[in-house]
């Protein structure tokens, strides 16, 4: 079994300031690993997603996230916030023996503050 | 590509009544697709796996009684609450992959039940 461990329930960062939001996650098993952004009564929408190949993986809206096996991590960053990207962050993570069956941390509030 | 409606998007209902709960795949074929339920500020949770043309797989704790799931083609599965409480008040969520093992969900927009 997968499981996954935001580590910041809420972030508070200023427009422009950059922010990381934290994820670890525990598999006997190789992953796949997900970011998910909601805004208030939607569904989720996917930022980016790791498989394989290259640690670091780009997404939508300017966000960035580096996979770090030896430390279990899936960390999400981007160097520059906007007010409109004040949401819930999700990060997932699946086994890749059944991927589409995804386990969810409990989420990141991040605020933006003008 | 790859949209997945939800309908309705809200509901309120009495206590006692069901409520039926429609996921659709607007432009691919879903063989498999998940519902999912999430309390107020929460993270989701899974609560079935549903195959095109087989029965749905619950996760433990999930009354397969009381949530009926059908997926009856590739394009729609729906999501009834049976003789709903206002305890089952939740968001619940629907995704649909392109086959089964594929890591890639696309979601719906959730619908709001309210059980009075």
């Amino acid at each position: 079994a997968q499981s996954v461990t935001q580590l910041d329930s809420q972030v508070p960062v200023f427009e422009e300031a950059p922010v990381e939001l934290r994820c670890n996650y525990s598999s006997s098993v190789s992953v796949y690993l997900f970011w998910y952004v909601q805004y208030p009564n939607q569904g989720l929408q996917l930022l980016l997603k790791y498989l394989s190949g290259s640690t670091l993986v780009k997404g939508i809206n300017g966000f960035e996230a580096e996979f770090n096996k030896s430390q279990t991590s899936f960390h999400l960053r981007k160097p520059s916030v906007h007010i409109s990207d004040t949401a819930e962050y999700f990060c997932a993570v699946s086994a890749n023996t059944n991927a589409g069956k995804s386990t969810f941390g409990d989420g990141t509030t991040l605020t933006v503050k003008p | 590509g790859a949209v997945v409606s939800q309908h309705p998007s809200w509901v309120i209902c009495k206590s006692g009544t069901s409520v039926k709960i429609e996921c659709r795949s607007l432009d691919f074929q879903a063989t498999t697709m998940f519902w999912y339920r999430q309390f107020p500020k929460q993270s989701l949770m899974l609560m079935a796996t549903s195959n095109e043309g087989s029965k749905a797989t619950y996760e433990q704790g999930v009354e397969k009684d009381k949530f009926l799931i059908n997926h009856a083609s590739l394009t729609l599965s729906t999501l009834t609450v049976t003789s709903a409480h206002p305890e089952d008040s939740s968001f619940y969520i629907c995704s649909a992959a392109h086959s089964v093992g594929n890591y890639e969900q696309y979601f719906g927009p959730g619908t709001r039940l309210t059980v009075t």
